[in-house]
């Protein structure tokens, strides 16, 4: 079966840094998106995206978070100046049309010291 | 608003017994329900969804589940379950099939030998 490649799968960062998170969808997917999860709590919603533009984000996705899909193969998640509070599991995921099957990645997990 | 409760947060298992995992959602309107499986250091894996027709929803690996929409419910179960049925399960659910996910806490399933 085909997979969402994330990576890396772990990351450390220091508090203030900039961070990327690159998610390599499926080929043919359209539809992609962002969902985070805190350790013991639940998986989150952060953004969904489409057409070279996003479609939805959740009120957790402030300004201090954006997306790009830079080169029609790539997805990434950037935070721009990483608090504590970002320490969590990333996940990508995509699909190839709307009413479709949504594909995981593994997930990118981000620890912020 | 929507929210989902997995009531129990693990559930330890022998092999070959009966699993029945608990899923409860809250919604003002009409949902489109869904179970995933994490397997360790994997993505979330779709089990099996109901978006509308018989409420009784078979899934992949002999997973199925029953939507109860009186008691807004949504459980998940396995007549016999194999060591390899150990991961995480997560219930979400959606107002469009193809509208970002809602989680549940998830619940860990330990099969013992």
């Amino acid at each position: 079966e085909p997979e969402v490649t994330q990576t890396p799968s772990h990351q450390v960062t220091q508090m203030g840094q900039e961070v990327i998170l690159r998610c390599v969808p499926i080929s043919n997917h359209l539809y992609f998106y962002w969902y985070r999860q805190i350790l013991g709590q639940k998986v989150e919603f952060l953004v969904s995206f489409y057409n070279n533009e996003i479609s939805e984000k959740s009120e957790i996705f402030d300004d201090q978070f954006s997306v790009e899909r830079p080169d029609g193969s790539n997805f990434t998640l950037k935070i721009r100046s990483t608090k504590l509070e970002d320490s969590a599991m990333y996940f990508c995921a995509s699909r190839q049309d709307y009413n479709e099957k949504l594909f995981f990645g593994s997930g990118t997990q981000l620890s912020v010291l | 608003a929507q929210s989902v409760t997995q009531l129990d947060s693990q559930v330890p298992v022998f092999e070959e017994a009966p699993v029945e995992l608990r899923c409860n959602y809250s919604s003002s309107v009409s949902v489109y329900l869904f179970w995933y499986v994490q397997y360790p250091n994997q993505g979330l894996q779709l089990l099996l969804k109901y978006l509308s027709g018989s409420t009784l929803v078979k899934g992949i690996n002999g997973f199925e589940a029953e939507f109860n929409k009186s008691q807004t419910s949504f459980h998940l179960r396995k007549p016999s379950v194999h060591i390899s049925d150990t991961a995480e399960y997560f219930c979400a659910v959606s107002v469009a099939a193809g509208n970002k996910l809602t989680f549940g806490g998830g619940t860990r399933v330990l099969v013992k030998p």
